[in-house]
């Protein structure tokens, strides 16, 4: 079981709009602690899609957009395209026991 | 540009060692701190172990703890992970993340730059 929960699959047909959310505890987003979200192609490593929080790295697209409110934090697709079809993983800090950087389960985005 | 190239998995039998290294370029290695994650066939990303840009700090998910040891090369701009005593579960693809600074800053810390991976597989 991960520390930060997100939903197995979304999908969406091109051009709407889709979110998936992370929900985490006191120990982590709760906390006050950033969230990162990472992008993974079938095929490939995971690459850098949002960090702390809602900020994009150079040469994201602005279709995506991170948010955080309380425990939970959300990653915003919009104008969904075919090439947005891939894992998304979240990622955090946990100041429990276990400690250190967790990730949550992981959501595959399907693009109808 | 930011390169990462892992080397060094394969077939390795329980309870056997392996030594990954990842080699960094397009960058300034000692400036930041590395982290090498890991991908379970067909399952989700796994944070296993973080070093600052100085080497002088190391990190470990208790997963690991005791039978992995994370070190860097300054001088040759190389990432290390040694494993030890490997399990069946610690079968997976192990990928070199760059951290964004020097140092691990526990809430604010998270991965750049991720190199293509290397497949370790423990069976007999």
């Amino acid at each position: 079981q991960s520390v930060l929960t997100q939903p197995p699959s979304v999908s969406g047909a091109p051009g709407q709009r889709v979110t998936i959310s992370c929900t985490g505890s006191s120990s982590n987003i709760g906390a006050g602690y950033d969230v990162h979200w990472y992008q993974q192609l079938p095929g490939t490593a995971p690459k850098l899609l949002i960090y702390g929080n809602s900020n994009r790295p150079s040469g994201v697209p602005d279709r995506f957009s991170g948010s955080k409110s309380g425990t939970s934090a959300s990653l915003a697709i919009t104008g969904l395209q075919a090439e947005d079809e891939a894992d998304y993983y979240c990622q955090s800090y946990d100041s429990s026991l276990s400690g250190f950087w967790v990730f949550g389960g992981g959501t595959k985005l399907t693009v109808l | 540009e930011v390169q990462l190239l892992e080397s060094g998995g394969g077939l390795v039998q329980p309870g056997g060692s392996l030594r990954l290294s990842c080699a960094a370029s397009g960058f300034t290695f000692s400036s930041y701190a590395m982290s090498w994650v890991r991908q379970a066939p067909g399952k989700g990303l796994e944070w296993v172990s973080a070093i600052s840009g100085s080497g002088g700090s190391t990190y470990y998910a208790d997963s690991v703890k005791g039978r992995f040891t994370i070190s860097r090369d300054n001088s040759k701009n190389t990432l290390y992970l040694q494993m030890n005593s490997l399990r069946a579960e610690d079968t997976a693809v192990y990928y070199c993340a760059k951290g964004p600074i020097v140092v691990v800053v526990a809430g604010a810390y998270y991965f750049d730059y991720w190199g293509q991976g290397t497949l370790v597989t423990v069976s007999s």
